[in-house]
Formats: structure tokens, C-alpha cells, sequence
């Protein structure tokens, strides 16, 4: 059964780059697609992107700031948000989908972390 | 860009048929996916290209897809389905999400 951990600072000041590391476990990180989510306190979800096989895709109202990268050697993919507001304060969920025949469904999901942008 | 509609919220009695909405462009020529969220839970997929379920998720789910509304459909609720789901479709490569329904059993 594939496991996602999400891992990085919980406070990221304003301005500055929020990184976060998504570990996998139970399965390899070569082909599927690996997501980053966010849900804002009390709000919806919003996809922020994808890694598939080093080819990325961003959600376009966030583009300018995202970075996903992905280290196969460690069984690790990793976002890098710029230029923070106060408006990227979320729960964030990296994701993979469920299998290569189900449409990108998003079937497994991290715990969530929290980060806050705070100076 | 591409949005989702969905009702806000929906109430339903135990063992009653709950629906949930969601609305788009031709959405009908997309696949749709649904997710249940529990406070403070991660979602859960159970949905999948319009009308699967993945393995673990009660018959009593169910969905439908045509024209501009997708439709999920939850038989014989119960008490535990009280959650907020979202909808999900893929316009090209972005994924977009509806606003979410809160699903209240009383």
C-alpha cells in the first residue's frame, strides 16, 4: 500500500519560499502522477500541480511561484511555493493518483501539513 | 479557466438517497472523480471516472456524468457519510475542483 508523508516548516515568513518533501513509501515514484494540493483554513481544495515522469504541470493561477521536483533516488518529490503571502497559509496534501487507468483519479493522499505565513 | 459548481450543502435522513450536484462546461465530455472529507481527515477518493469505486467504498456510492452535471449519489445513508465531498475533473492538464458540498445526515 503506497504512503505519502509530508515533511518541511510549519512558519514561513512573507516573501520568502516555502519548501516542502512528500516521502513514498510502498511503491516506487517512477510513473504515476504526484500532486501537490493545498486547502486554506475552513476552505476548498485547490491542485496546485504535477510531477509525471520529470514532466510538470501547474495550476495556472499559480505558475509564476511553483517549483515541483522530483528525487527518485530518495523515493521523494518536492514543492517550492515563492513569494508568500499571508493567502498561501493552507493545509498541503501531496497526493498520487489512484492507478494508471483511473483518469489521474487522486487516490492516495498525505496526512496534510500545516503551514502558516507569518512574519 | 475552467470552474465547478456545487451546492454549498445538502441534508439528508438516515437511509434516505442523498444527491450531490456538480456543474461545468460539457462537463459530461470529462472525466469526474469525487472525494469525501471528514474534519480533519484527508480526502478519500470514492469516485472515479464518472461512476467507478475504488476498492473499500460501500455500494451505496454511486455517480453519473452527462451533459453539464455530474451527479453523486449516496443510497441508504448513513450517519458516516456525514462529510464534505468535492468533485473533480481534469480540463486539459489542470485539475480543478468544485467548492465542495457539506452533507448533513439528519
Amino acid at each position: 500500500q503506497v504512503q505519502l508523508q509530508e515533511s518541511g516548516p510549519g512558519l514561513v515568513k512573507p516573501s520568502e519560499t516555502l519548501s516542502l518533501t512528500c516521502t513514498v513509501s510502498g511503491g516506487s515514484i517512477n510513473s504515476y502522477y504526484w500532486s501537490w494540493i493545498r486547502q486554506p483554513p475552513g476552505k476548498g481544495l485547490e491542485w496546485i500541480g504535477y510531477i509525471y515522469n520529470s514532466d510538470t504541470n501547474y495550476n495556472p493561477s499559480l505558475k509564476s511561484r511553483v517549483t515541483i521536483s522530483v528525487d527518485t533516488s530518495k523515493n521523494q518529490f518536492s514543492l517550492k511555493l515563492s513569494s508568500v503571502t499571508a493567502a498561501d497559509t493552507a493545509v498541503y496534501y501531496c497526493a498520487r493518483d489512484y492507478s494508471s487507468v483511473a483518469g489521474r483519479a487522486i487516490g492516495y493522499w498525505g496526512q496534510g501539513t500545516l503551514v502558516t505565513v507569518s512574519s | 479557466s475552467y470552474e465547478l459548481t456545487q451546492p454549498p450543502s445538502v441534508s439528508v435522513s438516515p437511509g434516505q438517497t442523498a444527491s450531490i450536484t456538480c456543474s461545468g462546461d460539457k462537463l459530461g465530455n470529462k472525466y469526474v472523480s469525487w472525494y469525501q472529507q471528514k474534519p480533519g481527515q484527508s480526502p478519500v477518493l470514492v469516485i472515479y471516472q464518472d461512476t467507478k469505486r475504488p476498492s473499500g467504498i460501500p455500494e451505496r456510492f454511486s455517480g453519473s456524468n452527462s451533459g453539464n452535471t455530474a451527479t453523486l449519489t449516496i443510497s441508504g445513508t448513513q450517519a458516516m457519510d456525514e462529510a464534505d465531498y468535492y468533485c473533480q475533473a481534469w480540463d486539459s492538464s489542470t485539475a480543478v475542483f468544485g467548492g465542495g458540498t457539506k452533507l448533513t445526515v439528519l
